[in-house]
């Protein structure tokens, strides 16, 4: 059974960069689809982006402009950085894996992390 | 950023049956599959139906969905306490270079 395990900063001032990565387990890494969602406090889920097997992104147009994936498949891991974070960037952040090819729904979670802005 | 419209609560006693909305528009439930996850207090989102109405290995009978034009819904029959949580509703937006859209949650309660 494919586990995802989420490590990185949980406290950041604004203007620095967030930058979390999430480790696959168990299952396979290649021909997937990975995603980062996030989820302020008491607040609703918003996509920030993914990105396929071969690299290719695609991010929320709210934050394409500050948000980066990566991926390593020699790690079997992939990662986001979010620049220029404000109070605003507050949220836990959960990786994800779509589907062998595809990336309508998202079936395997993180655990979750959270990641606080203050100064 | 939803573009996705829920009420944002539900209520029920155990057994009885809840339906949650999720309203839409033509450039993401109109034209593309509806999926509802359900994410129970301080847990990751569990996928809880996929292409409009189909359900993963696992998630019971009782949870049903439909989808008519950019309007979709979700059902719990037989409610039950642990059925307490938030769900989404989500589906795939084609306006600018497309990008993932949420619903704005529904938190059902089991009186």
């Amino acid at each position: 059974q494919v586990q995802l395990q989420q490590w990185g900063a949980g406290l950041l001032k604004p203007s620095e960069t967030l930058s979390l990565s999430c480790g696959v387990f168990g299952g396979s890494f290649s021909g997937y689809y990975w995603i980062w969602i996030r989820q302020p406090p008491g607040k609703g889920l918003e996509w920030i982006g993914d990105i396929s097997n071969d690299g290719y992104t695609d991010y929320n147009p709210s934050l394409e402009s500050r948000a980066t994936i990566s991926i390593d498949k020699s790690k079997n891991q992939f990662s986001l950085d979010l620049n220029s974070v404000t109070s605003a960037d507050t949220a836990v952040y959960y990786c994800a894996r779509g589907q062998y090819n595809s990336r309508e729904y998202f079936q395997h979670w993180g655990q979750g992390a959270l990641v606080t802005v203050s100064s | 950023q939803s573009v996705l419209t829920q009420p944002p609560s539900a209520s029920g006693t155990p057994g009885q049956r809840v339906i949650i909305s999720c309203s839409g528009s033509s450039s993401n439930t109109g034209r593309n599959s509806v999926y509802w996850y359900q994410q129970l207090p301080g847990t990751a989102p569990k996928l809880l139906i996929y292409s409009n109405n189909q359900r993963p290995s696992g998630v019971p009978d009782r949870f049903s969905a439909s989808k008519s034009g950019t309007s979709a819904s979700l059902a719990i029959s037989g409610l039950r306490s642990e059925d307490e949580a938030d769900y989404y509703c989500a589906a795939w937006d084609d306006s600018l270079s497309g990008f993932y859209v949420f619903g704005t949650g529904t938190k059902v309660t089991v009186l």
